[in-house]
């Protein structure tokens, strides 16, 4: 079925590193732009990236510009988030979605990022 | 930044209407879509491009848009409607935007 699957999430110290996955199934994976989006604990949605289909263009929020990096393997069906730097407010859960022309149209269920000493 | 701006709560009844409005500075130029999230779970998108439904969501969603607000409409409530709703735009300068949330209950 279609479906999108995070992992890589889990706890770490402030200034360290992390690299989340999310493998998609029951579509062409290659043919969509793919984000991710995060929510911290009892908070709001957040936009953080966004890959074109062919992986050449990216773009991040201001809050992750210079720190977190998307990328994607289409051979593999797989989008990746590398989170360097991180920090004590990059705590949330980061959900990978696919693009439906400027929205989002399919969800993954998140993976749980927490930074903490 | 571009801001959105929902009302933090909505109570209803079952069987009756709920609208839950979304409000920013010249939204009637964008296409606001919304999204549902139910506890424990990941969002869900409900409604795209002002009033058009994914397929499976049913007919009891309805979205509209009028001046500075857009609205999400949810029909003949049922207790598996209460969720939190976000809405959402694409903004030129601030890219992809969400509301800052609706929580319904269901009484």
């Amino acid at each position: 079925q279609v479906q999108l699957v995070e992992s890589g999430g889990g706890v770490v110290q402030p200034g360290r590193s992390l690299r989340l996955s999310c493998a998609a199934s029951g579509f062409t994976f290659s043919s969509f732009a793919m984000h991710w989006v995060r929510q911290a604990p009892g908070k709001g949605l957040e936009w953080v990236s966004l890959i074109a289909y062919d992986g050449v263009n990216k773009f991040y929020g201001d809050s992750v510009k210079g720190r977190f990096t998307i990328s994607r393997d289409n051979s593999k069906s797989t989008l990746f988030l590398q989170l360097d730097s991180l920090r004590v407010e990059d705590t949330a859960v980061y959900y990978c979605a696919r693009d439906g022309v400027r929205y989002f149209d399919l969800w993954g269920q998140g993976t749980p990022v927490t930074v903490s000493s | 930044s571009y801001v959105l701006t929902q009302p933090p709560s909505v109570s209803v009844a079952p069987g009756q209407t709920a609208s839950i409005s979304c409000g920013g500075n010249d939204i009637g130029s964008k296409r606001v879509h919304w999204y549902q999230q139910r506890p424990g779970q990941a969002p869900a998108l409900v409604v795209y491009d002002d009033d058009d439904r994914p397929s499976g969501i049913p007919e009891r969603f309805s979205g509209s848009h009028s001046g500075n607000t857009a609205t999400l409409t949810i029909s003949r409530v049922e207790a598996g409607d209460e969720a939190d709703y976000y809405c959402q735009v694409w903004d030129s300068s601030s890219e992809y935007v969400f509301g800052t949330g609706t929580k319904v209950t269901v009484l």
